[in-house]
């Protein structure tokens, strides 16, 4: 059982609101990464961030930011919610290899 | 961009089939990855293969690596139900293989 924990599991919110996507780790894991999945399944990657204070866009371009102050922490912000936003967002993290991912965050925004 | 690419998209088989999918990636890699998910849930590893081995073997599952042919294969042996899921090849990217870079997929349905 992999100890990466992302909340809300479901957000529904209004377009215009600022939003926070929290993913957290214990494993002690330098690495992490936030994805985006589409409904047809395709994993893009938006972010990463190889320790504490370095953070990276991904190949997709995103409208999120990122920070990474604590290890075991790496948050996601959305300024402001758009309807083009809604979509699956899955936060992962890896010790030397294999990424541990947590369960997602299904974002809707109305 | 995406760096690997499954097909075929999606697959169908009988309960008790083997299952055969195939992933194809565009530069040098260091090991590749195969992970399944369920349900549109998290991605669970399954099994990592290293760019000097050919065949690794997990259970019943088979992967295959072919860096000629920039080509990897994963096999799943005598399928059951619990087998329907997504299934995404990976390869770490970047000057410290910070990124790890999937594919598209392919979903598998077994049917009864």
């Amino acid at each position: 059982e992999a100890d990466i924990y992302q909340t809300p599991r479901y957000l529904v919110i209004g377009t215009g609101k600022k939003i926070t996507l929290e993913c957290s780790q214990t494993m002690g894991h330098d690495k992490m990464y936030w994805y985006q999945q589409d409904p047809g399944m395709e994993l893009h990657l938006i972010h990463y961030s190889y320790g504490v204070n370095s953070t990276e866009k991904g190949d997709l371009s995103s409208e999120s930011t990122v920070s990474r102050i604590r290890t075991e922490h790496f948050p996601l912000t959305l300024e402001s919610a758009r309807p083009s936003h809604t979509s699956q967002y899955l936060c992962a993290s890896t010790g030397f290899f294999e990424a541990f991912f947590g369960q997602g965050t299904r974002l809707t925004v109305v | 961009s995406q760096q690997g690419e499954e097909d075929p998209q999606a697959l169908s088989i009988q309960e008790g089939e083997n299952a055969t999918m195939n992933c194809s990636y565009k530069t040098s890699i260091n090991n590749l990855q195969w992970y399944r998910q369920n349900s549109g849930r998290g991605l669970v590893h399954l099994i990592l293969i290293r760019s000097n081995e050919r065949e690794k073997h997990s259970g019943r599952l088979r992967v295959t690596l072919d860096t000629s042919k920039k080509s990897s294969s994963l096999l799943i042996t005598a399928s059951r139900a619990a087998d329907t899921a997504s299934y995404f090849c990976a390869t770490p990217q970047g000057n410290r293989d910070d990124k790890i870079i999937f594919g598209k997929g392919t979903r598998l349905h077994i049917l009864p």
